[in-house]
Parts: structure tokens; C-alpha cells; sequence
């Protein structure tokens, strides 16, 4: 069962615009998103996060909302820069197994010049 | 502190052959974190531990894998007599006690059971 789904395998985008990712979850127990950002040969790196509390959280061009009505996460970057082309996980945990995170299957961002 | 350390990078195996794995996390994070990530999905949680005890282990950890952190510092993962199925990318992580679940991941071990 996929608790954690990124439906976009693949989003392009041009430089300067905005990125947005989308992320469902079918879990109500979580209570804590997190995004991931991977590189090729390198391990997922940890990008911004939200609580179940909040419904958005800013960290210069990273803004994550968290709908929970709707089960519905999105990541937007704005601007979009060359350096954002990579994989991008979102991930998320509840009160039960707290330390574990349960992985979307991840989506290639690719900002073209 | 270079992060977290794994080793090998890669690892190339007959199938039936154990193989093992190491991880060394940052050194002041008390816990530390299996994941195995296979082609196009998202990393899959295995195991973790806080300091040397073993505290959560998924039920896709089969009796042929076993992990240790002895002394709470470095672990290993060891597969045994290992299957094409087993082929993918294991990954380590560290977090600090008071780190809200976003960990430090390391650069993984892609193993290949042929």
C-alpha cells in the first residue's frame, strides 16, 4: 500500500518560473511532512518541513502546503534556478513509528535555461 | 565531519553470497537509520537505532538481514546467502534525539546480486 504518492514522475520547468510538486497521502496519523531533494551518486538531503499544525512553511525560494483535508502536500520554488534540477522526495511521519518516514516515489525536477 | 560516511560504494555479488555493509554516522547523532531505495521508488524503511539498541525493524527485513550498532557508534548490515531481489540501494542515516525526523542521509551502498 502506497501511503505516500508524487503521481508526477517528471516535471519540466524554465528558469525563473515557479516549480510546484505535489505529494498525497492516505495515512490521517501523520503529523509531520517532510521534502527531500536528491542528487545523482548522492543521498536524499533534507530541504524544508511542516507539521500537521501548520498549513505552510517558508524557507527563502521553499514554500511547502500542507491541505489536510485533502491529504495534500505541494513544494514550490520560486525562482526556479539550474541548481533545483534533481529528484525530489516527499516523506512523512506519524505519532506511531515516529522515527520512521514513509517515502512518495519521487519526481525529476528539470529547469531548463 | 565529513556527514555520513558508507562503505562500500558499490558492491558487485554472486547470489547465495553474505555480503555486508557499513555505515558511520555523524558522530554526535544518537540515531541511525537503514533505508533501501529501489529504481524508481522512494527510499523504504528498514531498521533504526538510537544509540546501540535496535528499536524499530520493518517487516521487508527478512531473517536473512541483520543490522548492529555495537557501542552505539558505526553499524553494520549484513545480508545473508543473498537473492536478485536483494539488488538495490541501501542508505544510512544519522539524526540527532531532538532532530524532527529530518535526517542526514549518507551517499548509500548500490549493491548488485547477479
Amino acid at each position: 500500500d502506497q501511503q505516500v504518492k508524487q503521481n508526477s514522475p517528471s516535471l519540466s520547468v524554465q528558469e525563473g518560473r515557479i516549480s510546484i510538486l505535489n505529494c498525497d497521502y492516505t495515512n490521517s496519523m501523520f503529523d509531520y511532512f517532510l521534502w527531500y531533494k536528491k542528487y545523482p551518486a548522492e543521498g536524499p538531503t533534507f530541504l524544508i518541513s511542516i507539521s500537521s499544525i501548520k498549513d505552510k512553511n517558508e524557507d527563502g525560494r521553499f514554500t511547502v502546503f500542507l491541505n489536510k483535508s485533502a491529504k495534500h502536500l505541494s513544494l514550490h520554488i520560486v525562482p526556479s534556478q539550474p541548481g533545483d534540477s534533481a529528484v525530489y522526495f516527499c516523506a512523512a511521519s506519524g505519532l506511531q513509528g515516529a522515527q520512521k518516514l514513509v517515502f512518495g516515489q519521487g519526481t525529476r525536477l528539470t529547469i531548463n535555461p | 565531519d565529513t556527514g555520513v560516511s558508507q562503505d562500500p560504494r558499490h558492491k558487485i555479488t554472486k547470489r547465495g553470497q553474505n555480503v555486508t555493509f557499513r555505515c558511520d554516522p555523524i558522530s554526535e547523532h544518537n540515531r541511525l537509520y537503514w533505508y533501501r531505495q529501489t529504481l524508481g521508488q522512494g527510499p523504504e524503511f528498514l531498521t533504526y537505532f538510537q544509540n546501540e539498541a535496535q528499536l524499530e525493524k520493518s517487516r521487508l527485513l527478512s531473517d536473512r538481514f541483520s543490522a548492529e550498532r555495537p557501542k552505539g557508534s558505526f553499524s553494520t548490515l549484513e545480508i545473508q546467502r543473498t537473492e536478485q531481489g536483494d539488488s538495490a540501494m541501501y542508505l544510512c542515516a544519522s539524526s540527532l534525539l531532538r532532530t524532527k525526523r529530518s535526517y542526514t542521509f549518507g551517499s548509500g551502498t548500490r549493491l548488485t546480486v547477479v
